[in-house]
């Protein structure tokens, strides 16, 4: 059974300030997808990571892979209130055809001020 | 907006009953999969549809069934309903199910069973 880990589950942090949310995975996947959901809302895709060493930013998100250490993670730079949010990383297992995804947790960020 | 259409997005109902949540995927999206949500679970994949086709099955109890009309239009019945199937229930659409898409949300269905 795929097991997906995100840490940390909370994080409170301050605006201006750097940080890194992590997420393991239990079996051998090269594909990785993070999303956003504010509050009360659906959703979003942030990013579709699709190979080992794979990098991807946006704003000021960065997300990356190591499939050989089964390890994504998801950099904020210079943290803003808007990024507030709750971030998940979602992987899929099979290798052709499609499947479902399997989700963390869930990481729960708010950025004070 | 995504352009996932989910209705309704609230439903409360009684032990026992049974419901019936529709979704409406982005034009031109072929793929449709449903979520559940929950506290305790968290986002757990149900089933996947594409073209009308059954496509892969996930943690969907039999009390639970989903079908996808040709217009492209799914439904996500739930019947005998417990307690425990109180949860937010999404539904995603992409272009052709691939692995390397993206996945739309819709703003979900919350369903509240009392």
């Amino acid at each position: 059974e795929l097991k997906v880990e995100q840490n940390p589950l909370f994080l409170s942090m301050q605006e201006g300030k750097n940080y890194t949310i992590y997420c393991n995975y239990s079996t051998t996947s090269d594909r990785l997808y993070w999303y956003r959901q504010d509050p009360g809302k659906s959703l979003e895709s942030l990013f579709v990571l699709l190979s080992n060493g794979a990098v991807k930013q946006e704003g000021r998100l960065m997300a990356s892979l190591d499939t050989k250490a089964r390890l994504s993670t998801l950099h904020i730079t210079a943290a803003v209130h808007d990024l507030s949010a709750t971030y998940f990383c979602a992987v899929d297992m099979t290798g052709g055809g499609a499947d479902g995804l399997t989700f963390g947790k869930g990481t729960h960020l708010i950025i004070q001020p | 907006d995504s352009g996932v259409t989910q209705t309704p997005k609230h439903l409360i109902t009684a032990t026992g009953q049974r419901v019936t949540l529709r979704c409406s995927p982005r034009s031109g999206d072929l793929s449709v999969y449903w979520y559940q949500q929950s506290l305790d679970q968290g986002l757990q994949f149900l089933i996947q549809y594409y073209n009308g086709e059954e496509r892969a099955k996930g943690n969907i109890l039999e009390r639970f069934s989903a079908q996808q009309f040709p217009d492209l239009h799914s439904e996500l019945n739930l019947s005998s309903l417990e307690l425990g199937d109180s949860a937010l229930y999404f539904c995603a659409s992409s272009v052709s199910g691939l692995q390397s898409e993206k996945l739309f949300f819709g703003s979900g269905t919350q369903l509240s069973v009392l």
